[in-house]
């Protein structure tokens, strides 16, 4: 099956730091990811959509000058939280989407813990 | 909007235990269901999936789940757990706007050996 990578899986930084989480499709085309994001025991909620070479579509309540997405190539994505805070230490989950299959594939899901 | 509800949080089972998961959607288009499972420290892998066709949808590890459209459901079953069946259990549907999936809140289920 298709396969989705993230990187890092799990990332420590200081209050006021930027952090960039990658995510990957390694065989297949990805025209759209999607990035959610899960707080402890509860659902995935969506972040943002990115289609590649367009600007990412944002879900309500999500800034999107401190969640700044990039979706350069039909293989990656790269999701930048930026001046980072205790608050936005979460569980980050990428997926993605070919135009070919409507199926959508998830990453691993990166940890970010913001002290 | 949509939204997906799955009725329990917790559920607990010994082995050999039969399994039903509630799943409950309110989307009125035609719609994709999904039922994803995330093992603990994994990330999530897809269960089984309707998209159209016969309503009983046999997935991967002996579950299956099936979509009543009359009750807006998607339960999902597997007739006799095993202790490594202990996972978190999402129910989605493909309705959102981007084309995103939505998620139900999940179900935690720990099958004791």
């Amino acid at each position: 099956g298709a396969v989705v990578s993230q990187h890092p899986s799990w990332v420590i930084c200081k209050s006021g730091t930027s952090v960039k989480i990658e995510c990957r499709s390694l065989d297949f085309q990805a025209t759209t990811m999607f990035w959610y994001r899960q707080f402890p025991k509860q659902s995935l909620m969506l972040m943002a959509t990115s289609n590649e070479g367009s600007k990412a579509t944002y879900e309500q309540g999500v800034e999107k000058d401190k969640f700044l997405i990039n979706h350069a190539s039909l293989t990656l994505s790269t999701l930048t939280v930026t001046s980072a805070h205790p608050e936005d230490s979460s569980f980050y989950i990428c997926s993605a989407r070919s135009s070919a299959y409507y199926e959508q594939y998830f990453g691993p899901g990166t940890r970010l813990t913001v002290t | 909007a949509q939204s997906v509800s799955q009725h329990n949080h917790h559920v607990i089972l010994s082995e050999a235990a039969s399994l039903e998961l509630g799943c409950n959607y309110s989307y009125g288009g035609t719609v994709n269901l999904f039922w994803y499972v995330q093992y603990p420290g994994q990330h999530l892998q897809l269960l089984l999936k309707y998209f159209s066709g016969d309503p009983l949808v046999k997935g991967i590890k002996g579950f299956e789940a099936e979509f009543i459209k009359s009750k807006f459901s998607f339960n999902l079953r597997k007739p006799s757990v095993q202790w490594s069946d202990t996972a978190e259990y999402f129910c989605a549907v493909n309705g959102g706007s981007q084309g995103n999936l939505i998620f139900g809140k999940g179900t935690k289920l720990s099958v004791k050996p």
